[in-house]
């Protein structure tokens, strides 16, 4: 079963509006997350590292106050698309590290968020 | 700075065929590297990853894959294809131990019958 889920897996909005997207570790505290954006039929692109009690590490080119990424718990990170246009319209990826695993274990991918403003 | 390249954006192959997708990177030290696949408005699903050791390695579903270093390297195989296996393919690099990857472009694959 999946051990990162991301929720929801869809969202339509009007542009204008904020939109939050989560990720959840089921079974495994991550002090880490990442997220990734997808453009239609393009490659992964990280977004941020999200770190659970400090601020997220953006990637450069990827404006802060436009993508908020909280990281409150071990087991929950955010990210809100802040005054979203149709530009934001893209799939969004997280994923996490399970600290249990050995080191030459990947990390594990939610299953994406798809989001279309309007 | 690392980077992968996927050269073929594109692929069709007959059901039943061999099938080989190219992947090369480009990384300061020893790399370690991934093929995931996705379909359509899916997310990503972990074929198989290479650190260290035999660098002939074999993944999920059928696939194999072949590091070769001295060409920068990591071909993704399959002997046989189905038609399931119709999606995005992505070739991933990373630092060991670290989760930040860089992904390649993708190489889509098309089955006919």
């Amino acid at each position: 079963g999946a051990v990162v889920s991301q929720h929801p897996s869809w969202v339509i909005c009007k542009s204008g509006t904020s939109v939050k997207i989560e990720c959840r570790s089921l079974d495994f505290q991550a002090t880490t997350m990442f997220w990734y954006r997808q453009f239609p039929k393009q490659s992964l692109m990280l977004m941020a590292t999200s770190n659970e009690g400090s601020k997220a590490t953006y990637e450069q080119g990827v404006e802060k106050d436009k993508f908020l990424i909280n990281h409150a718990s071990l087991t929950l990170s955010t990210l809100t698309v802040t005054s979203a246009h149709p530009e934001d319209s893209s799939f969004y990826i997280c994923s996490a590290r399970d600290p249990r695993d050995s080191f030459d274990q990947p990390q594990h991918f939610g299953d994406g968020t798809r989001l279309s403003i309007l | 700075a690392q980077s992968v390249t996927q050269p073929d954006i594109h692929i069709t192959v007959s059901e039943g065929a061999s099938l080989e997708l190219r992947c090369n990177y480009s990384y300061g030290a020893t790399p370690y590297l991934f093929w995931y696949v996705q379909s359509p408005g899916q997310g990503l699903q972990l074929l198989l990853k290479y650190f260290s050791g035999d660098t002939l390695v074999q993944g999920i579903k059928g696939f194999e894959a072949e590091f070769k270093r001295s060409q920068s390297s990591f071909n993704l195989r399959k002997p046989s294809v189905h038609w399931s296996d119709a999606a995005e393919y992505f070739c991933a690099v990373g630092p060991f131990g670290n989760e930040k990857l860089t992904f390649g472009t993708g190489t889509r694959l098309t089955i006919i019958p």
